[in-house]
């Protein structure tokens, strides 16, 4: 099977601005979750997908939404961007809750 | 924030030696995973051991988990330096709450020279 697929890899956005990040679970994996790593924070929960419904949440801004499809893909949304949001965004998957989740390469975001 | 604490939180050794790293948490959970990250790329799944198990190997892995203490710890026998990354702890939340989030400890820096 294929593994978490991310795109785009890199991304560089200037303050103000809105990007969105996509991820593709593996194959039958319906649970996507995001997570933020900083040097400052380090790995931190962004939110949860199952099945189209947002199902958790972490403490971030309104600014951090996401959304998924029916074909499990994911995106993330964070709108006017701020310098502190430059960070590796990562992805993950599993089938059910208590399983592994694997990660996708994730997409690094510099905001300038 | 982060719920574990990982130690120590940067280990040198010498190729063909063991190295461990230990792992503490908070709350009650369901299971811990152990995961791999080379120079800020993407998580590397290691292993899994559930809230019930006490000790999981795999390869030149060998993890264990005390509930009662809140603890793990990783062991990497004969390590190679092909090894170098850094490594973390995360934990999944009982059944039923905190869905999909894993929750990671700070990391361990692991350097091992050739």
């Amino acid at each position: 099977k294929a593994g978490v697929t991310q795109t785009p890899r890199y991304l560089i956005k200037t303050r103000g601005q809105q990007v969105t990040l996509s991820c593709s679970p593996i194959s039958g994996h319906r649970s996507v979750s995001w997570y933020q790593q900083t040097p400052g924070q380090g790995l931190q929960f962004l939110f949860e997908y199952f099945s189209e419904t947002q199902r958790n949440k972490g403490n971030f801004p309104g600014r951090f939404s996401g959304r998924q499809f029916s074909n499990s893909r994911s995106e993330m949304n964070v709108s006017t961007l701020e310098l502190g949001d430059s960070a590796l965004y990562l992805c993950a998957s599993s089938q059910v809750q208590g399983d592994t989740q694997y990660f996708g390469p994730g997409t690094r975001l510099t905001v300038l | 924030s982060q719920q574990g604490e990982e130690d120590p939180q940067a280990l040198s050794i010498q190729e063909g030696e063991n190295a461990t790293m230990n792992c503490s948490y908070k709350t009650s959970i369901n299971n811990l995973q152990w995961y791999r990250q080379n120079s800020g790329r993407g998580l590397v799944h290691l292993i899994l051991i559930r809230s019930n198990e006490r000790e999981k190997h795999s390869g030149r892995l060998r993890v264990t988990l005390d509930t009662s203490k809140k603890s793990s710890s990783l062991l990497i026998t004969a390590s190679r330096a092909a090894d170098t990354a850094s490594y973390f702890c995360a934990t999944d939340a009982r059944w039923g709450t905190s869905y999909g989030k894993l929750t990671f400890g700070q990391g361990t820096i692991l350097t091992v020279h050739p």
